[in-house]
């Protein structure tokens, strides 16, 4: 059973599109993440959401909206997508409340090409 | 200044080698280290935690060097299968009562026959 699930793998799609990556975990952690890795492999922190809570909201365009559902549900969706946008997005969890010090379990990750 | 630094490499060793990576923070209030490892183009994984006291996972080691605020990780008789890139990630306290983990860029090893 995968721990730590993404949909969809790969997505291209051109500019000024709305598009939505969805992830979900089942490992019954309380805090969930999102982080964008750009081309020079920088893994950024953008949103991390603890039981449903946004916790954590970086400096990320509002075009970036996440929604949790439930504590197992992060998703992010993304207006009017630019070329800049295009990198690999992982969704992460953590057990602690809080995104408390402990270990984080990562998505396969979203490979977003804009063209 | 970078909050999280690494030297990104690529480090180039044989076999049989050893080899230490150096990552420093700059928040002093930093509460907790990681060490996780990442595949080209896979997912991160964790690694090793870091103790102030060090630790050891067969060929890894782990330290914490407070005063100096910086961890390091050293892999002893490198194997050809150790060849990735090895992440730093220092959680610091955040408003709210939250923690905020920070990632370095990376440090690529590359291990040769």
């Amino acid at each position: 059973d995968t721990a730590v699930s993404q949909t969809p793998k790969y997505l291209v799609t051109q500019m000024g599109n709305d598009k939505s990556i969805k992830c979900e975990q089942n490992l019954g952690h309380d805090t969930m993440y999102w982080y964008k890795q750009d081309s020079k492999k920088f893994l950024k922190i953008m949103f991390s959401y603890n039981n449903k809570e946004l916790i954590i909201n970086e400096t990320v365009p509002n075009r970036f909206s996440p929604k949790s559902p439930d504590k197992a549900h992060l998703n992010l969706h993304i207006n009017s997508l630019e070329l800049g946008d295009s990198a690999v997005y992982f969704c992460a969890s953590s057990p602690g409340g809080y995104g408390l010090a402990d270990t984080q379990y990562f998505g396969p990750g979203t490979r977003l090409t804009v063209l | 200044r970078k909050e999280v630094e690494q030297d990104p490499g690529p480090f180039n060793v044989p076999e049989g080698a050893t080899v230490a990576f150096n990552c420093t923070y700059s928040n002093s209030a930093s509460q907790s280290f990681f060490w996780y490892r990442q595949d080209c183009r896979k997912e991160p994984k964790l690694l090793m935690s870091v103790y102030s006291s060090g630790n050891e996972d067969g060929r890894f080691t782990a330290q914490l060097n407070r005063a100096s605020q910086y961890i390091s990780l050293l892999i002893r008789d490198s194997k050809l299968s150790d060849s990735a890139t090895y992440l730093c990630v220092v959680i610091s306290s955040a408003s709210g009562g939250s923690y905020i983990p920070t990632f370095g860029r990376g440090t690529s090893l590359i291990v040769h026959p």
